[in-house]
């Protein structure tokens, strides 16, 4: 089975511009999660979504960014404009829920963001 | 929030050496989740673990919620263990939606 997808790899761009990340879960599974890995932070938990609702978004860090899930199989996070501090890995991942728990998230690889 | 304190912060082992890695937490738990960050930055989620024992192959993980910590036994390693161990927790609250908060992990370098 596949896993998550992520696109792209990877994306530099130059300071200001908008940026969209995109997020394919595995198939079947009713949650995704958006993080954020830098060096001074670790990992960090932007936002997630159970059954393509947003639940949680606090740990968004300004207007500047934000995310959808039009559906259960695409979710993109968005950052409008985007500034070099924003530079981080970003992280999808997903999971399943069932009514006696929660399952193991399962990571994407990664978009590493370079803003210069 | 919870925290999540994971010890050691690093550590080199020769191959075919064993290890314990710790996570410590500061509240009760219902999810707790350990995962492996390779070389390549890829997140391999190794264990869901919010209590007992279990084992996959040269890896096991123990959580004892009752006092707040879980351990992750690595036998035998090999240079392929490289890399930083998290671990992540969410706190035992009605309606948690799994979502957790990430230790600071181990990194871990295996040597011939």
């Amino acid at each position: 089975d596949a896993g998550v997808i992520q696109s792209p790899r990877h994306e530099v761009t130059e300071m200001g511009q908008e940026v969209t990340l995109r997020c394919k879960p595995i198939s079947g599974h009713n949650s995704l999660f958006w993080y954020r890995q830098t060096m001074m932070r670790g990992l960090e938990l932007l936002i997630y979504f159970n059954n393509n609702v947003p639940i949680d978004d606090s740990g968004m860090p300004e207007d500047r960014f934000s995310a959808k899930m039009p559906n259960a199989s695409f979710s993109t996070l968005k950052i409008q404009p985007s500034e070099p501090r924003d530079s981080a890995v970003y992280f999808c991942a997903s999971s399943k829920g069932t009514g006696g728990g929660w399952q193991p998230q399962h990571f994407g690889d990664g978009t590493r963001l370079s803003i210069l | 929030g919870i925290q999540v304190e994971q010890s050691p912060p690093d550590l080199i082992l020769q191959e075919g050496a064993n290890s314990t890695l710790r996570c410590n937490f500061s509240d009760s738990v219902n999810n707790l989740q350990w995962f492996h960050q390779n070389p390549w930055g890829q997140l391999i989620n190794l264990f869901y673990i919010p209590s007992g024992t279990k084992q996959n192959g040269r890896l096991s993980a123990t959580t004892v919620a009752t006092e707040r910590y879980s351990l992750l036994y690595i036998s035998s390693s090999q240079t392929t263990d490289s890399g930083v161990y998290f671990c992540a927790v969410e706190r035992g609250v009605t309606g948690g939606g799994n979502k957790l908060t990430f230790g600071t992990g181990t990194q871990l370098k295996v040597e011939l």
